[in-house]
């Protein structure tokens, strides 16, 4: 069965910093995958989509590359403000779990001012 | 603006009591799912359905049940045979099965 892992479970920066979320799943025959942000006790909000055909995206200070070959995705977000505080999830669709979502537990990011 | 509205936000269940969770969407979407969410844990499916009057299993669907009667409801039940039902529950629609999911806010089910 895929297992989806995102690595760190929490993070904790200083404004402005850069961030970098992973994702990893131990069948890499993915189709497609999609970055979601949740903050608390709210649902789930898409980020990022990214196409089997693609490698990454990008939208505004997030950028969310996808490598294949290695089962992995990272999430970028440039400049972190306290507002970007949330838990970030991923999810893939595989044809090992018939292109249901897969889910990460996530990684919850706290931006200190 | 479209979306996707879950309620009640909170709801308490006593002992041997079935409670319903409401789901609805005005995305004119054709898929509906329906997910559990317990702390430290990913998203798990209990229930999908692609189009209206069918209905398929996820991987946790002992003790829950779900109807689609209309292509904007997706309603699920927590019967009494779920044992351990607090959780965060998440509906989610989209147009096709490999298309972005779209999220309602969620409803928190805890036991008196």
């Amino acid at each position: 069965k895929q297992e989806v892992t995102q690595i760190p479970a929490a993070l904790s920066v200083p404004e402005g910093e850069n961030l970098v979320l992973n994702c990893s799943f131990t069948d890499s025959a993915i189709y497609n995958l999609q970055w979601f942000r949740q903050d608390p006790g709210k649902g789930l909000t898409s980020l990022l989509l990214i196409q089997s055909s693609q490698r990454e995206q990008t939208s505004g200070r997030l950028n969310a590359s996808l490598d294949k070959s290695s089962g992995r995705s990272t999430l970028y977000i440039a400049a972190s403000q306290p507002g970007d505080s949330a838990t970030y999830l991923c999810a893939g669709h595989h044809r090992s779990n018939d292109y249901k979502l897969s889910f990460g537990a996530g990684t919850t990011v706290t931006v200190r001012a | 603006d479209g979306g996707i509205t879950q309620s009640p936000k909170y709801l308490f269940r006593k002992e041997g009591q079935n409670v319903t969770l409401s789901c609805e969407q005005n995305l004119n979407h054709d898929a509906m799912y329906w997910y559990r969410q317990d702390p430290g844990q990913g998203l798990r499916l209990i229930y999908y359905s692609q189009i209206v009057n069918d209905f398929q299993k996820g991987d946790i669907a002992e003790g829950y049940s779900v109807s689609r009667e209309k292509k904007e409801s997706f309603p699920l039940t927590v019967t009494s045979a779920q044992k351990n039902p607090t959780a965060f529950y998440l509906c989610a629609s989209t147009k096709g099965g490999l298309q972005p999911q779209h999220f309602g806010d969620g409803t928190r089910l805890s036991i008196l």
